[in-house]
């Protein structure tokens, strides 16, 4: 199972958006609305804000916003605040029960 | 709902790792748990999941052959088994839980805290 393409880092001042990209293949990404994102504090577990790829569990703010196109998924952070300073993963089924996730992209709030 | 897994191991390279995850209230055997592993500074990589209900799992490619999940459904538990250890598995690993129970592969809602395995000789 192959990785999934992110950007290594993206940047953003408070009160702006971010779109961070997440780009699979027509076998994961493109083929399946299963794509997950996560936001993954230092030392901490990550923690689940978008899956089925449009969809945000509980409690989680709606600044935060999935959608797809072919083969890339993106995740927009509107509003931008000092707390979402933070790592990004993007992750998608890939068939035959499997999962892979994307290599990261740390988001800093200027 | 938590889940809380078992403490920071150190191991010499060749030996073999076991990892605990306690599932706390919830219905253990209703949902997938799913172990995934961060080498410090470097990106979520799967390791594979289990199913509590009937036993079903699948391992990644990368870790097949050496990677063994079992549970215990008395104890509320799963467990992950890494054999063959090499400095290049040094990492946290975490399991978690996915998110509807009607999914096998699907958004991870609930993580445990992690457990920190080194490899040093």
């Amino acid at each position: 199972q192959s990785v999934l393409a992110q950007p290594a880092s993206v940047s953003g001042s408070p009160g702006q958006s971010v779109t961070i990209s997440c780009t699979g293949t027509d076998s994961d990404v493109g083929k399946y609305n299963l794509v997950s994102w996560y936001q993954q504090h230092p030392g901490t577990a990550p923690k689940l804000i978008i899956y089925k790829t449009t969809e945000r569990p509980s409690g989680i703010s709606n600044r935060f916003s999935g959608s797809k196109s072919g083969n890339t998924a993106s995740l927009t952070i509107s509003g931008l605040q000092s707390e979402d300073d933070a790592d990004y993963y993007c992750s998608s089924y890939a068939g035959g029960s499997t999962l892979v996730f994307g290599g990261g992209t740390f988001l800093t709030v200027l | 709902v938590q889940l809380v897994q078992s403490g920071a191991e150190v191991k010499t390279p060749g030996a073999s790792v076991k990892v605990s995850c306690k599932a706390f209230e919830y219905n253990f055997v209703s949902y997938v748990l799913h172990w995934v592993r961060q080498v410090p500074g470097q990106r979520l990589q799967w390791v594979g999941w289990i199913n509590p209900d009937n036993d079903n799992k699948k391992y990644s490619e990368k870790f097949q052959g050496r990677v063994t999940l079992s549970r215990d459904t008395t104890a509320n538990t799963v467990y992950m088994e890494l054999s063959g250890l090499t400095s290049a598995d040094t990492a946290v690993y975490f399991c978690a839980r996915v998110a509807r129970t009607t999914m096998v592969v699907d958004g991870l809602d609930v993580w445990g805290q992690g457990t920190m395995v080194t490899v040093s000789s």
